[in-house]
């Protein structure tokens, strides 16, 4: 499979409790995103990576949120003290120059 | 007001039928436009891209006016198979920002 693959798929955690994602992006792609869906809106922007760079970030990423990508392929997304807000879909999406492949997402809970 | 901004619908046709999706876009440094559609519990994919010239691919038609900030998909002769949620998304110049719209959903009714 050569498409954006993310894991877990699914995660149920416990308010307070840290998690991280990962994304594996289509290899030949060197800008990778991150976006949070929540159910009856669009991908709403977190961040985004040039290679390793990590150029932009959203005002919704808070200090509980942050993402590398350290060797300019796959890229993980930690939200640590989780709330009960942070349920929503994570959605990564890679890009050779304007079109963005989208992974399966992550769909996170928080109880 | 939120950058990009469509329609929520839903928009309930029967099969057969001819449907348009409006897109307003509120950012003048967007230059590219793109539609997506997301089936439901799954990650969106790329539809068509969206051009001022306007653009055909099969049943479906984009189109772009610059000077009203505005995009349009028209789906002709819908399936069953249409049935989803259509995001329109505006890039900036650089190819940097993509901006999601909330989408517009549509079920088509046998």
């Amino acid at each position: 499979d050569t498409g954006v693959s993310q894991d877990p798929r699914h995660k149920i955690t416990k308010r307070g409790q840290n998690v991280t994602f990962r994304c594996d992006p289509i290899s030949e792609h060197n800008r990778l995103y991150w976006y949070r869906q929540t159910l009856g809106q669009g991908p709403e922007f977190l961040t985004y990576f040039q290679n390793e760079a990590q150029l932009e970030k959203s005002r919704l990423l808070s200090d509980r949120f942050s993402a590398e990508r350290p060797k300019g392929s796959f890229s993980t997304l930690e939200i640590q003290r989780t709330e009960q807000g942070d349920s929503a879909m994570y959605l990564c999406a890679s890009t050779p120059l304007s079109e963005q492949y989208f992974g399966p997402g992550t769909r996170l809970t928080v109880t | 007001r939120k950058e990009v901004e469509q329609d929520p619908g839903p928009f309930n046709v029967p099969e057969g039928a001819t449907v348009a999706f409006n897109c307003t876009y509120s950012n003048s440094a967007s230059q590219s436009f793109f539609w997506y559609r997301q089936d439901c519990r799954k990650e969106p994919k790329l539809l068509m891209s969206v051009y001022s010239s306007g653009n055909e691919d099969g049943r479906f038609t984009a189109q772009l006016n610059r000077a009203s900030q505005y995009i349009s998909l028209l789906i002709r002769d819908s399936k069953l198979s249409d049935s989803a949620t259509y995001l329109c998304v505006g890039v900036d110049n650089y190819g940097q920002n993509f901006v999601f719209g909330p989408g517009t959903r549509l079920s088509v009714l046998p």
